[in-house]
């Protein structure tokens, strides 16, 4: 069975551009959660979709935005990019049924470089 | 105040050792926990989870949750040279799959 797959690997891209991730969970899981991931903050809750609904949200400026499609798969879009938006950007799926739950898969994450 | 706590390490320990590493928390309605390794350039991989306080045991690997004390462990024995990585604990209120995570704690077993 595939794996939580994630794109692009690497980015680089200036300050005040947009950026858009995006995120393939594994087949038959319905819920896609996003992580920023930097050595200062560590891994921190940005959003989690179900069914192509916006289910919790964490502590990130409205600049930080995403959507599920009818397929599950999830894309994320930064607007405005600042500095300290550089991060590894991960994202995890899991079934969301009967005992796996809260069972998260990650993918290997996009490396987003803001210069 | 973090709602998470780990030790981020560096953690070093010859092969063959026991292995501790632990998390605090704050918040008490916390009662799913979990146990991520991640290597370097990679994402988390789930290695154990457990639901409100108690033991559970996976090959080498031994959760423990101490829910009074808000306070959980990993155990790894017989620790291998492959378990080098940085250890997350996460935790959930059970809102869905919003997770908090710790710093992580980098871990070295030396051959």
């Amino acid at each position: 069975k595939a794996g939580v797959t994630q794109t692009p690997r690497y980015l680089i891209k200036t300050r005040g551009q947009q950026v858009t991730l995006s995120c393939s969970p594994i087949s038959g899981h319905r819920s896609v959660s996003w992580y920023q991931q930097t050595p200062g903050q560590g891994l921190q809750f940005l959003f989690e979709y179900f069914s192509e609904t916006q289910r919790n949200k964490g502590n990130f400026p409205g600049r930080f935005s995403g959507r599920q499609f009818s397929n599950s798969r999830s894309e994320m879009n930064v607007s405005t990019l600042e500095l300290g938006d550089s991060a590894l950007y991960l994202c995890a799926s899991s079934l969301d049924s009967g005992t796996t739950l809260y069972e998260q898969y990650f993918g290997p994450g996009t490396r987003l470089t803001v210069t | 105040q973090k709602e998470v706590e780990q030790d981020p390490g560096p953690l070093s320990v010859p092969e063959g050792a026991i292995v501790s590493l632990n998390c605090t928390y704050s918040n008490s309605a916390f009662q799913y926990f979990m146990w991520y390794r991640q290597y370097s350039r990679k994402g988390p991989e789930l290695l154990m989870y457990t639901y409100s306080s108690g033991n559970k045991e996976d090959g080498r690997f031994t959760a423990q949750v101490d829910k009074s004390s808000k306070y959980i462990s990993l155990f790894i024995r017989d620790s291998q040279p492959s378990d080098s990585a940085t250890y997350l604990c996460a935790m959930s209120a059970g809102n869905f799959n919003k997770f908090y995570f710790g710093s992580g704690t980098k871990l070295n077993v030396k051959p």
